[in-house]
């Protein structure tokens, strides 16, 4: 089975500052989706970023990038210019590309403060 | 485009009693997921619909919880009688292809 493991419970930044957010997964596939999402307080589930297995090309958006390291089964989110509205709770997950079930496993999230 | 649509919002029930959750995806996406999420946890899937056919429901506890998809559209997700760990926020998703978008949830309280 597919497990997501975010190591970072809380992490906090300084307005303007650079954070990076740690996540590692475990699959036996060879083709899968990756993706971060942003979980703002009493506020519903929305897409930061996401990243196809089959890219190499690490996946920008903006001020979120990622780093994926296929072989280590890494995927970090890179959070630059960082503002008082990126505050949250940030979920890793990770779906199967194959099979006809594209559930997504999520990790157990780092909530994020940004310190003004 | 209309997001996916969830109700009630808030409930509070005590323990033995049944409630039902509402969903309405967005429109034309033929994926439909339920996700439950307990405090300080990820949200963990329990139960995927295709159209109005189920295509997971390995982690649905089928004694107390069930769902339904009529028409391929609207869905709703059922328990009866609750327990207290059952209190949790409760994700309707939708999809097209592999990104799933998600409705506000419902927060269930059980006393």
């Amino acid at each position: 089975a597919q497990t997501v493991t975010q190591s970072q419970p809380e992490m906090s930044v300084q307005e303007a500052e650079t954070v990076t957010l740690s996540c590692t997964y475990d699959t036996s596939e060879s083709d899968y989706y990756l993706f971060w999402y942003k979980q703002p307080p009493s506020r519903q589930m929305i897409l930061v970023i996401r990243q196809e297995a089959y890219k190499q090309q690490n996946a920008t958006e903006n001020r979120f990038s990622v780093n994926f390291q296929k072989a280590a089964k890494s995927f970090s989110l890179k959070i630059s210019d960082s503002q008082l509205g990126d505050a949250a709770m940030y979920f890793c997950a990770y779906s199967a590309a194959q099979g006809g079930s594209e559930k997504l496993v999520f990790g157990k999230g780092t909530k994020l403060t940004v310190n003004p | 485009e209309a997001g996916v649509a969830q109700s009630p919002r808030y409930k509070i029930i005590e323990k033995r009693q049944s409630v039902a959750f509402w969903c309405n995806p967005i429109s034309g996406h033929a994926t439909l997921y339920w996700y439950q999420q307990i405090l300080g946890q990820g949200p963990k899937l329990l139960i995927q619909f295709q159209n109005n056919g189920v295509v997971d429901d390995s982690q649905l506890p089928k004694d107390r919880f069930s769902a339904e998809r009529l028409k391929g559209v609207d869905s709703t997700l059922k328990i009866q009688p609750a327990k207290l760990e059952d209190s949790a926020v409760y994700l309707c998703a939708s999809s097209f292809y592999y990104e799933q978008y998600f409705g506000p949830g419902t927060r269930l309280t059980v006393t």
